[in-house]
């Protein structure tokens, strides 16, 4: 069974980075039909798509975030990370973490699937 | 970007019920539409896949299906636990966005 677990600190300062790790067990980050996600639920609001990476080192960010955000893998930890810099109070959000899995021979058919439980980060002064 | 136009945004219903939840594209997207159950305080959980897979372990009381670009998801039979908010994906294109989300009450 595959489990996500993010980590990391659950209080900023404006203009700090946001920087979250998302441990994986029961499965491997190098696996070649997933990607790692980060997906983002400011409160009382819906879901917001962050970026993710795929096996291959290769990254997909949201735009409005692209300048700010960076998504990377740590392979010999069965880790990946999200750094989100210059953070404001609209970042203020539960993080979560995901694995993606699609179609290897056609690429498609994307879907997170499996989803780490969440970790609330708050920008404040 | 592709948005996902989610409706309604609320809706009360009761147990037993049969119940259909609507996403509708911006463009066409072929079937590259997800469908996740959110219950309070937990990660979303995925329920459908490419318009109508249904994901391992899901019961067979939730399915989905397509019409151009209008997407549905159906509950038939509601459950207590199917309680819960629920968002579309599309994944045609990147970034694979979200609907506004559907919260489904207790009538």
């Amino acid at each position: 069974q595959v489990q996500l677990q993010e980590s990391g600190p659950g209080l900023l300062k404006p203009s700090q980075t946001l920087s979250l790790t998302c441990s994986v067990s029961g499965g491997s980050v190098s696996s070649g039909n997933h990607y790692w996600s980060w997906i983002r639920q400011p409160a009382g609001t819906g879901l917001e798509w962050i970026g993710r990476i795929y096996a291959s080192g290769t990254t997909q960010y949201r735009s409005s975030l692209n300048s700010r955000v960076t998504i990377s893998v740590d392979t010999s930890k069965n880790q990946f990370s999200l750094k989100l810099a210059s953070v404001t109070a609209a970042d203020t959000a539960v993080y979560y973490c995901a694995r993606g899995s699609y179609d290897i021979l056609t690429g498609e058919e994307s879907r997170e699937d499996y989803w780490g439980q969440g970790t609330l980060v708050t920008v404040s002064s | 970007d592709i948005q996902m136009t989610q409706s309604p945004s609320s809706l009360s219903a009761s147990v037993g019920d049969r119940v259909t939840i609507t996403c509708r594209a911006g463009q066409s997207i072929s079937n590259y539409v997800n469908w996740y159950q959110q219950k309070p305080g937990k990660a979303p959980k995925l329920l459908i896949y490419t318009a109508s897979n249904l994901q391992s372990g899901v019961p067979s009381r939730f399915s989905g299906s397509r019409s151009g670009t209008h997407f549905t998801l159906t509950i038939s039979n509601l459950q207590p636990e199917d309680f819960a908010t629920y968002y579309c994906q599309q994944t045609y294109t990147t970034p694979p966005l979200f609907g506004q989300g559907t919260k489904l009450e207790i009538k």
